[in-house]
């Protein structure tokens, strides 16, 4: 099946910093790609859906600002979180879509804001 | 609201027994009905996608079912292992937005215990 990586898996900032998280379609195309978080025992909650090569699109209570998703190619999608703070802590997870209604997930990263 | 609950939230079954996770949805029109296990710490793996027209499909030990009369499916494990262990998580594909979202229930974490 198709393979999706994300680097790091997990990941300790301070507050204040910035952190960026990759995510990698390893065996095909992804013409889309979408980023979700998921704090401990709920569900995952999609934050935005990036297309290749346009802009993101935030679902409602998403800071753009603050999430920042670059989507330069057809197997490589990343998100920055800029400006970390403690409550951002959480488990944050890709998944990209082939042309198919298939989407298949990353393994997630782990990040700690100090 | 919530479009995708499942019950029960958790479950404790010994090794070697079977067992039934429920999901109703209201999401409509929808695509799409999946489930998928989720590790501690891991992405979600897909283990049935069903299409509207299909009442059931087996993936080795997994079988799912679905009424999308009723709004309503099941996942039944069968011969419970402990690598069983893990939250399991039904997820509807919603099309009211012209794309495939997939909106996730809160999961049924499920531990078998030897």
């Amino acid at each position: 099946g198709a393979v999706v990586s994300q680097h790091p898996s997990r990941v300790i900032c301070k507050s204040g910093t910035s952190v960026k998280i990759e995510c990698r379609s390893l065996d095909f195309q992804a013409t889309t790609m979408f980023w979700y978080r998921q704090f401990p025992k709920q569900s995952l909650m999609l934050m935005a859906t990036s297309n290749e090569g346009s802009k993101a699109t935030y679902e409602q209570g998403v800071e753009k600002d603050k999430f920042l998703i670059n989507h330069a190619s057809l197997t490589l999608s990343t998100l920055t979180v800029t400006s970390a703070h403690p409550e951002d802590s959480s488990f944050y997870i890709c998944s990209a879509k082939d042309r198919s209604y298939e989407q298949y997930f990353g393994p997630g990263t782990r990040l700690t804001v100090t | 609201k919530n479009q995708v609950e499942q019950s029960p939230q958790s479950l404790i079954i010994l090794e070697g027994k079977n067992c039934t996770l429920q999901c109703n949805y209201t999401v409509s029109p929808f695509s799409n009905l999946r489930w998928y296990k989720q590790d501690t710490g891991r992405g979600p793996v897909s283990l049935t996608i069903m299409t509207f027209s299909e009442n059931t499909k087996s993936n080795g030990r997994y079988t799912a079912t679905l009424d999308a009369d009723t709004k309503q499916s099941s996942l039944h494990i069968t011969a419970s292992q402990l690598s069983d262990s893990a939250s399991y998580i039904c997820v509807v594909s919603d099309l009211s937005g012209g794309y495939n979202k997939l909106i996730f229930g809160a999961g049924t974490r499920l531990a078998v215990h030897p």
